[in-house]
């Protein structure tokens, strides 16, 4: 069966510190990933995807993730946060339809 | 391009009432999913229209529907609301159906509060 796996529900960084968020999918065969972000009171934005190739991805607003398939992670990254990146992250992994993790809550702190 | 638009934005319902949002995909794309986002349960799939068919249904109750229509708008009713109906719904658009590799685009979602 296919799932999602955030192991953290929340996270706080200070502002300019880097930040990795973690996701370990379920699925058997090669998956495609995704990254969303959401914001207070508002839906989902795509931040990256995954579907062949490179194993690093980068995505919008200086974010990347890793694919690592002996691990079944896809952990996202950033090298410095910002302010404005406080919000709610999603893992999703895409089968017969979407599976999403249950989010991560980012916290920055000035 | 421009995204999905869902309506209304925030309504408020009464108990045993019905509610139906609307969710008009992103011009080219076929496919329309709903999800259903509360605090306790996060993000829950309801169902997925694909070329006016539902393909893939959640594990919801028979009170809530959607159809698509032949320009792939896609509409979501609740029949006899319930308090635990309360939540974000969101709507998702994507080319082609949802898994396989297409990328699902999410509108802002329609605020559903029942009292």
């Amino acid at each position: 069966a296919q799932s999602v796996t955030q192991p953290d529900i929340h996270i706080t960084v200070s502002e300019g510190a880097s930040l990795e968020l973690r996701c370990n999918y379920s699925y058997g065969a090669t998956p495609y990933l995704f990254w969303y972000v959401q914001s207070p009171g508002q839906g989902l934005q795509l931040l990256l995807k995954y579907f062949s190739g490179d194993t690093l991805v980068q995505g919008i607003k200086g974010f990347e993730a890793e694919f690592k398939r002996s691990q079944s992670s896809f952990n996202l990254r950033k090298p410095s946060v910002h302010w404005s990146d406080a919000a709610e992250y999603f893992c999703a992994v895409s089968g017969n339809q979407f599976y999403f993790g249950t989010g991560t809550s980012l916290t920055v702190i000035p | 391009k421009a995204g999905v638009t869902q309506t209304p934005r925030y309504l408020i319902k009464t108990r045993g009432q019905q509610v139906t949002l609307s969710c008009p995909p992103i011009s080219g794309h076929r496919s329309v999913s709903w999800y259903q986002q509360t605090p306790g349960q996060g993000l829950q799939f309801l169902f997925e229209y694909f070329s006016e068919t539902q393909r893939n249904k959640g594990n919801f109750p028979g009170r809530f529907s959607g159809r698509q229509f032949s320009n792939s708008r896609s509409e979501m009713n609740v029949s006899t609301l319930e308090l635990g109906d309360s939540a974000l719904y969101l709507c998702a658009s994507s080319f082609g159906v949802g898994g396989a590799g297409n990328t699902i685009y999410f509108g802002e979602g329609s605020w559903l509060t029942v009292v």
